[in-house]
């Protein structure tokens, strides 16, 4: 099993909301990330998790705060987004250990923001 | 700094035989993936390539010069459904963070 789920699949939502994206997976992987990508650009890291950490935070603004609560869930909070920040974001997860580092993504949630 | 190569875009037809060539500059390299990319979905893993060499996975192939920063990915006997973008992507440094390459759309023709 290689899932890693994500809800909602879409969302609609003013610059005043406050909503948030979830990501789920259950194979034990230990690391999670969230990327953002717009149409036809690559997916840019936007933060990772390790042992439900934060290691890495891709100089992303304020309005996105991650919450890893456990091992197996993340979670995107969004509020007072901006139009720009309309875009796919992928979740996806990892075993962070030498030769099993492939990365499996969500099916997404495309978010726009009006 | 990270920097991935990789062309725009590529035409074939189908049932012919296509490589998709990535050059990287990445400091701390651990390893190459290839993922696939339809357009509206996430991108699926293909392949990943840690020491030099080919890796054989059906129609599709990875190969791996680390000392020549270069890789490529052929696909064998095209398919329509092989149309998609090909995202060339390094892992590097103790966080394995995965950087991408800005993907080439490979147009499948009848």
């Amino acid at each position: 099993d290689t899932e890693v789920t994500q809800t909602p699949k879409h969302l609609v939502m003013g610059m005043t909301n406050k909503k948030s994206l979830k990501c789920e997976q259950h194979m034990g992987h230990r690391a999670m990330y969230w990327y953002k990508q717009k149409a036809k650009k690559p997916p840019e890291l936007m933060f990772v998790y390790s042992y439900e950490k934060l290691s890495i935070n891709e100089s992303v603004p304020s309005r996105f705060s991650p919450e890893c609560p456990n091992s197996s869930l993340l979670n995107l909070h969004l509020h007072a987004l901006q139009p720009e920040d309309s875009a796919l974001y992928l979740c996806a997860s990892s075993h962070p250990t030498g030769g099993q580092e492939t990365q499996y993504f969500g099916p997404g949630t495309r978010l726009l923001v009006l | 700094g990270q920097n991935i190569d990789q062309p725009t875009e590529m035409t074939a037809t189908e049932g012919a035989i296509v490589q998709i060539n990535c050059t990287y500059q990445t400091s701390g390299f651990n390893g190459l993936f290839w993922y696939q990319q339809h357009a509206g979905e996430a991108p699926t893993f293909l392949s990943y390539n840690v020491l030099d060499g080919l890796e054989e996975k059906g129609r599709f192939s990875s190969f791996l010069s680390r000392s020549k920063g270069y890789s490529y990915l052929l696909l064998k006997e095209l398919q329509m459904k092989d149309s998609a973008s090909y995202l060339c992507a390094a892992i590097s440094g103790s966080a394995r963070q995965l950087t991408f390459g800005s993907g080439t759309q490979l147009t499948v023709l009848p």
